[in-house]
C-alpha cells in the first residue's frame, strides 16, 4: 500500500501557481519523498525528490515540512500541458527498489 | 534520443496466444522494472532485475516470463494471454544507489488489449 495522502483532483488557472499536497505521516528517517506524474497516455516522468531540504529544479519546487510528515509539490506558472496525475512517494524502507504508486492527484489547468 | 523504449507499442491478440514486450534503456542503468497499469489506472511493479538478477516478483502469475539478456534489455513474455492481462505496461530503469535516493525514468508503455 501506498504510504502517502493526497487530494483525488484539484484545478488551477493557467499562469498560477499550483500547489499540490501530500501527507506521508509514518515517513521514515531515510525515505525520501519523491513526486512523479503522468500526462494521459504517457509513462510517469520525473519531476523531483527530496529527504529534509526544501528543493527546485527547472520544473518545479518541493516543500518538506520541519518534521517530514508532508510536503508540497509547487509548480510556479503551471500551463495547459501541466494537466496531470501528480504522484506523491516514498521509498520503501528496507532496501526495495520498487515504487509504490497510490491514486495521485488529477491536476487539471484551466485556460 | 529516446531514453527508455518501448516495442511495440500497441498489441491486440487472441486469449490463449503468447506474446512478447520488448524494453530497451540507453541510460547506462544497471536496474530495470516491469509496471502494469490496469483499467482502473492503478500503476504497480511487477518484476525488477538489477544486473540481470531478478530482485523483486510481486506474486505475478507463472505465465509472465522477463528475461534481461543483457543489462539494457528487459522483454517480457506473457503465456496463455487471459482477458485480464489487458493493460498497460511500463518498462522503467534506474540506477541503484543502496541509499534510496534512486530515480526510475519510465518507457512509453506498451497497450495490451486481449480480446
Amino acid at each position: 500500500d501506498a504510504k502517502t495522502t493526497q487530494p483525488t483532483s484539484m484545478d488551477c488557472a493557467e499562469g498560477r501557481a499550483a500547489n499540490l499536497p501530500c501527507n506521508h505521516s509514518t515517513i521514515s528517517g531515510n525515505e525520501y519523498v519523491y513526486w512523479y506524474r503522468q500526462i494521459h497516455s504517457q509513462g510517469p516522468q520525473y519531476i523531483i525528490h527530496g529527504l529534509k531540504n526544501n528543493e527546485t529544479n527547472e520544473m518545479a519546487s518541493l516543500i518538506i515540512t520541519e518534521d517530514r510528515k508532508s510536503s508540497t509539490l509547487i509548480l510556479p506558472h503551471a500551463t495547459l500541458r501541466d494537466t496531470a496525475v501528480y504522484y506523491c512517494i516514498v521509498r520503501v524502507h528496507g532496501g526495495s527498489e520498487k515504487l509504490v504508486f497510490g491514486k495521485g492527484t488529477k491536476l487539471t489547468v484551466n485556460p | 534520443d529516446t531514453a527508455v523504449s518501448q516495442t511495440p507499442k500497441y498489441l491486440v491478440t487472441q486469449m490463449g496466444n503468447d506474446k512478447s514486450i520488448k524494453c530497451e534503456q540507453n541510460l547506462g542503468h544497471d536496474t530495470m522494472y516491469w509496471y502494469k497499469q490496469d483499467s482502473k489506472k492503478f500503476l504497480k511493479i511487477m518484476f525488477s532485475y538489477n544486473n540481470k538478477e531478478l530482485i523483486i516478483n510481486e506474486t505475478v502469475p507463472n505465465r509472465f516470463s522477463p528475461k534481461s539478456p543483457d543489462k539494457a534489455h528487459l522483454n517480457l513474455h506473457i503465456n496463455s494471454l487471459e482477458l485480464g492481462d489487458s493493460a498497460v505496461y511500463f518498462c522503467a530503469s534506474s540506477h541503484r544507489s543502496g541509499t534510496g535516493e534512486e530515480t526510475q525514468y519510465f518507457g512509453p508503455g506498451t497497450r495490451l488489449l486481449v480480446l
